[in-house]
């Protein structure tokens, strides 16, 4: 069964200090893994698709990365509209294109 | 990317009531879904939405709860049927283009 565990649950940063958050997935064979930004009360924004291990993307001040056990979100200098819950999801290869969803990390920027 | 509108972007309804979710895909997308989300929890897939056919739904899902529709390859309805207070959260339609799964603005419901 395809899990992802991401941590930590809750992050609390001031303004322009720089952190990672952090998925691990089991999955039997990876199509791809996807992060999303989710604001309260509206459906998940889409950041990034990652494929294969050192694989690397970035946008504004996110950077993710993938290795075969884990991804990271980094964070470069955030800003308060950065607070938002950041979702890993997984596909796996040879399945359907039903994604595995982890609980999120809840993102915290003080100003 | 798809864009994807769904509505009402909000309800409140009466238990033992039904409301019905449209989500609208502005291209052809490979498959489309639907997600339930409880305040503070991850997403909890409801069922896909086949096409022409009776979509397929997830353990604790059941037709005469959540029937589902999807007529053509870019819209689908998500029905709440006899509604109660634990059917209160956000409903969420996604839609999958090549490998990569887009999201409504979803729908949160308060059941009273």
């Amino acid at each position: 069964e395809d899990q992802v565990t991401q941590s930590p649950e809750a992050l609390r940063l001031q303004e322009g200090e720089s952190s990672s958050l952090n998925c691990s997935y089991t999955v039997s064979g990876l199509r791809g893994l996807f992060w999303y930004r989710q604001d309260p009360g509206k459906g998940p924004e889409f950041l990034f698709t990652l494929y294969s291990a050192g694989e690397e993307k970035e946008k504004e001040r996110l950077k993710a990365t993938l290795t075969k056990k884990e991804s990271f979100l980094h964070i470069t200098a955030p800003k308060p509209e950065d607070s938002a819950t950041y979702l890993c999801a997984v596909q796996a290869a040879g399945g359907s294109y039903i994604p595995t969803f982890g609980r999120g990390t809840s993102l915290i920027v003080h100003p | 990317s798809a864009v994807i509108s769904q509505k009402p972007s909000r309800d409140i309804c009466q238990r033992g009531t039904s409301l019905t979710i449209q989500c609208q895909v502005d291209s052809q997308v490979t498959m489309m879904f639907w997600y339930r989300q409880q305040p503070g929890q991850s997403l909890t897939l409801i069922a896909t939405a086949n096409q022409g056919s009776e979509a397929t739904y997830e353990s604790g899902f059941v037709i005469d709860k959540f029937p589902i529709s999807r007529p053509n390859l870019t819209f689908s309805t998500l029905t709440v049927s006899n509604m109660s207070p634990e059917d209160s959260s956000i409903y969420l339609c996604s839609a999958t283009q090549d490998t990569e799964a887009f999201f409504g603005q979803g729908t949160r419901l308060t059941v009273v």
